[in-house]
């Protein structure tokens, strides 16, 4: 299994600001994930971060609302940019093991 | 398209009544199909992975079951400790994608 924590686990922001999201996982993996869980909806991919090359993101989404950092195999950074109203919600990343996803705690996200 | 679509929306079980939660996919080819639970504030805890139509994988109260079309969750004599909103997900054979249905809401009540 693997133990994935995330900074900060809740923020308050203004919109036009930006927020870094960070996350850490306790062995090495290849991909993290990065998710949305907006109220009473499902999750959503953002981006998929492989270490030492680009985000690669889903339909939707853009590298300069959400640019992403993979540094090394443990951590990746995620930042919700020019942040409005509409990206309060829950940011969640995620790891794959061999059977099954991981997901850390969550950043709960609300913009004012 | 992919898609999954759990119902229902929301659950309430006095404790001990057995129920079941049910998970309707589309994929155009299934790699897992998987259970979580989601209790508020924290993020999904995997349950259960399903690879074949006719597999079952049991914990607990809990035990899972797979068809070509759809998954369930049954919760025998549940306890108010299983209160929690239960997410299933599926892989496609190709590409890395999870796609989740929106849940279901359990509340056992004591």
């Amino acid at each position: 299994s693997a133990v994935i924590s995330q900074k900060p686990s809740r923020d308050i922001c203004q919109r036009g600001t930006s927020l870094t999201i960070q996350c850490q996982v306790d062995s090495q993996v290849t991909m993290m994930f990065w998710y949305r869980q907006q109220p009473g909806q499902s999750l959503t991919l953002i981006a998929t971060a492989n270490q030492g090359s680009e985000a690669t993101y889903e339909s939707g989404f853009v590298i300069d609302k959400f640019p992403i950092s993979r540094p090394n195999l443990t951590f990746s950074t995620l930042t919700v940019s020019n942040m409005s109203p509409e990206d309060s919600s829950i940011y969640l990343c995620s790891v794959v093991g061999q059977f099954e996803q991981y997901f850390g705690p969550g950043t709960r996200l609300t913009v004012t | 398209e992919d898609q999954v679509t759990q119902s229902p929306e929301a659950l309430r079980l006095q404790e001990g009544e057995s129920s079941s939660l049910n998970c309707s996919y589309t994929v155009s080819g299934l790699r897992g199909l998987f259970w979580y639970r989601q209790d508020p504030g924290k993020g999904p805890e995997f349950l259960f992975t399903l690879y074949s139509a006719g597999e079952e994988k049991e914990k607990e109260r809990l035990k899972a079951t797979l068809t070509k079309k759809e998954s369930f969750l049954h919760i025998t004599a549940p306890k108010p400790e299983d209160s929690a909103t239960y997410l299933c997900a599926v892989q496609p054979n190709t590409g890395n994608q999870f796609y989740f249905g929106t849940g279901t809401s359990l509340t056992v009540i004591p």
